[in-house]
């Protein structure tokens, strides 16, 4: 079956160091990916969106690494923050189509 | 960045009545947009693409006569819950592309009593 999996587990790091989430996805083939910012009773934001062909993309403190061979994403802040605290949704489209399908997020606590 | 806006951001209704959501696309025009759904801790789950000028594409499990979809324009969606239950109860959600990137409005907390 088709699953896309990010740790549920939230992840407490402290300020100033880095922060890694995992995207993990079985049974599909994307050729793109995508991560977004929720917080609390809001709608996501978009951070950054990598292709099949690309091993990794930058954006400020953002990075982001996609193996499609692993089937892994992995999603990076440097230099955290504790404005950086959130849930980080993954999101892959579903091949021929418009449409992404949602992980279940991680939420990261940064503390001060 | 585009604007994508919802209304009402939250409604309560009693069961068995109607609920309307309208979503927006403040400074582009959108002639799909997409409506999520969201349960608490849970992950956004597509209920349905929203086509102007043509009907809505709903995922498998979504009931199209309970949750009515019209794209009567290039910068508006509607999202009906008809005959709501307490069951209905989510976060929803809607989005649309512009310009290859997907922004989201910012939600609609439906509670029904």
């Amino acid at each position: 079956s088709q699953k896309i999996e990010q740790n549920s587990e939230a992840l407490n790091i402290q300020e100033g160091k880095t922060a890694t989430l995992t995207c993990n996805y079985t049974n599909y083939s994307p050729a793109y990916l995508q991560w977004y910012r929720q917080d609390p009773g809001r709608g996501p934001v978009f951070l950054l969106l990598i292709r099949e062909n690309e091993k990794e993309k930058r954006k400020e403190r953002l990075k982001v690494t996609f193996d499609t061979t692993l089937k892994q994403s992995l999603f990076h802040i440097t230099a955290s923050q504790p404005a950086d605290s959130a849930t980080y949704l993954c999101a892959l489209d579903d091949t021929g189509t418009y449409k992404y399908i949602f992980g279940t997020g991680t939420r990261l606590k940064v503390l001060a | 960045g585009a604007v994508v806006s919802q209304h009402p951001s939250r409604v309560i209704c009693k069961s068995g009545t109607s609920v309307k959501i309208e979503c927006r696309s403040l400074d582009f025009q959108a002639t799909t947009m997409f409506w999520y759904r969201q349960f608490p801790k849970q992950s956004l789950m597509l209920m349905a693409t929203s086509n102007e000028g043509s009907k809505a594409t709903y995922e498998q499990g979504v009931e199209k006569d309970k949750f009515l979809i019209n794209h009567a324009s290039l910068t508006l969606s509607t999202l009906t819950v008809t005959s709501a239950h307490p069951e209905d109860s989510s976060f929803y959600i809607c989005s649309a592309f512009s310009m290859g990137e997907q922004y989201f409005g910012p939600g609609t907390r439906l509670t029904v009593t």
